[in-house]
């Protein structure tokens, strides 16, 4: 069972816009949750997460959101640059385990 | 600061077979997670390894298992390779389990 989604396999923005990565999850004993960036033959690297006690976290072009009611998060990533271009994680956690989703493709064009 | 190790980083083994893989968290981490990378199933969690026990476990058969040592080092076991195996077996070091991790290279293992 896919309790994290993310609905959108792949995305493309220009250089300088806004990115905006959705997760969704199913399960609401989740708790915590954490945006990891992967590059091709390399380890997920991690962004940045946030609290279910929270509904917004920035560490600076990163900004994820937690709509607890919707159970629903999103990265935004502005502005966006070449290098941001990866597949991007998202993973909920609650006592027992970790849930990841599926990963969506970032492509940011020059 | 050294980051997390994992050895080896290629391994081809033949149905039946078993396997040990071996990861190095960072330094003053003590808890060691593994996941299981495929391109059908994504990212899917293993287990987890804090201070020695096994915190937490995902949905996967017995014939996984992993220890950890006192010095953190964490093995991974599977036994009885079946093809669906093959995958990147991703290890990921944290401070605690609620902090952020930081995953390894991984090790990437085909079974024939």
């Amino acid at each position: 069972d896919q309790q994290v989604k993310q609905n959108s396999p792949s995305l493309s923005v220009q250089e300088g816009r806004i990115s905006i990565l959705n997760c969704d999850y199913t399960n609401s004993m989740f708790d915590y949750f954490l945006w990891y960036k992967k590059y091709p033959a390399e380890g997920p690297t991690f962004l940045i997460s946030i609290s279910s006690i929270k509904d917004k976290n920035e560490d600076g072009r990163f900004t994820v959101f937690l709509n607890k009611s919707a159970k629903h998060l999103s990265l935004h990533i502005v502005p966006s640059q070449p290098g941001d271009s990866a597949v991007y994680f998202c993973a909920a956690r609650d006592n027992n385990d970790m849930r990841f989703g599926a990963g969506t493709r970032l492509t940011v064009k020059p | 600061k050294a980051g997390v190790t994992q050895t080896p980083r290629y391994l081809i083994k033949t149905r039946g077979q078993q396997v040990t893989l071996s990861c190095s968290p960072i330094s003053g981490h003590r808890s060691v997670s593994w996941y299981q990378q495929t391109p059908g199933q994504g990212l899917q969690f293993l287990f987890e390894y804090f201070s020695e026990t096994q915190r937490n476990k995902g949905n996967f058969p017995g014939r996984f298992s992993g220890r950890q040592f006192s010095n953190s080092r964490s093995e991974m076991n599977v036994s009885t390779l079946e093809l669906g195996d093959s995958a990147l077996y991703l290890c990921a070091s944290s401070i605690d389990s609620y902090n952020e991790q930081f995953f390894g290279p991984g090790t990437r293992l085909t079974v024939l």
